[in-house]
């Protein structure tokens, strides 16, 4: 079965500074993608990055940048500079042929 | 430009009642698909289609009906609500399939007492 971890219910980092959101998972397969999503209060669901893991090089998009170690299953999310705009619930999914499995995300506060 | 829209926002159901979630989304988007959000948990997907008049099951299916008649509009349908079907419910779609982007609907706040 595929599963995806978040172990970290909750993070903070002040406006700034920078901060990374670990994710696992767990698959037998070698060609998947994986996402992160960013969930304001508002609700909407919003993709940040993808990496494809057929791909070595790291994803990035601006101030986001992934930390991908295939063998390790290992898939963090490091947020450059932080804005307390940044500050959402963010979520880790899994992707393998028409399944998309979610983790149970970590709650990002970002202080002044 | 509108997106995905999903109807309603909020509402609140009787035990045994049944309501059926619109969506609707005007990007001429093929694929779509519907999830569902319980309190601190991830979203899990109840039903996708991949293009007008096929759907298909996803990881928890139960309970619901779902149907893709136009390529705009995926409707999620509830027939006997039971109080595990409370959740918040996202609608989604994307251009080419799951590896593509997903656009993301406002969510329906769905309460079964």
């Amino acid at each position: 079965a595929q599963t995806v971890t978040q172990s970290q219910p909750e993070m903070s980092v002040q406006e700034a500074e920078t901060v990374t959101l670990s994710c696992t998972y767990d698959t037998s397969e070698s060609d998947y993608y994986l996402f992160w999503y960013k969930q304001p209060p508002s609700r909407q669901m919003i993709l940040v990055i993808r990496q494809e893991a057929y791909k070595q090089q790291n994803a990035t998009e601006n101030r986001f940048s992934v930390n991908f170690q295939k063998a390790a299953k290992s898939f963090s999310l490091k947020i450059s500079d932080s804005q307390l705009g940044d500050a959402a619930m963010y979520f880790c999914a899994y992707l393998r042929a028409d399944k998309l499995i979610f983790g149970t995300g970590t709650r990002l506060q970002v202080f002044p | 430009n509108a997106g995905v829209t999903q109807t309603p926002k909020f509402r609140i159901l009787k035990i045994g009642q049944s309501m059926t979630l619109q969506c609707t989304q005007d990007m001429n988007h093929n694929y779509m698909y519907w999830y569902r959000q319980d309190p601190g948990m991830g979203l899990k997907l109840i039903y996708y289609s991949v293009g007008a008049g096929i759907t298909d099951k996803g990881e928890v299916p139960n309970g619901y009906n779902v149907s893709r008649s136009t390529t705009e509009d995926f409707p999620l349908r509830l027939e006997l609500a039971a109080p595990s079907q409370t959740s918040v419910y996202f609608c989604a779609s994307s251009d080419q399939g799951l590896s593509q982007p997903q656009h993301f609907g406002d969510g329906t706040r769905l309460s079964i007492l």
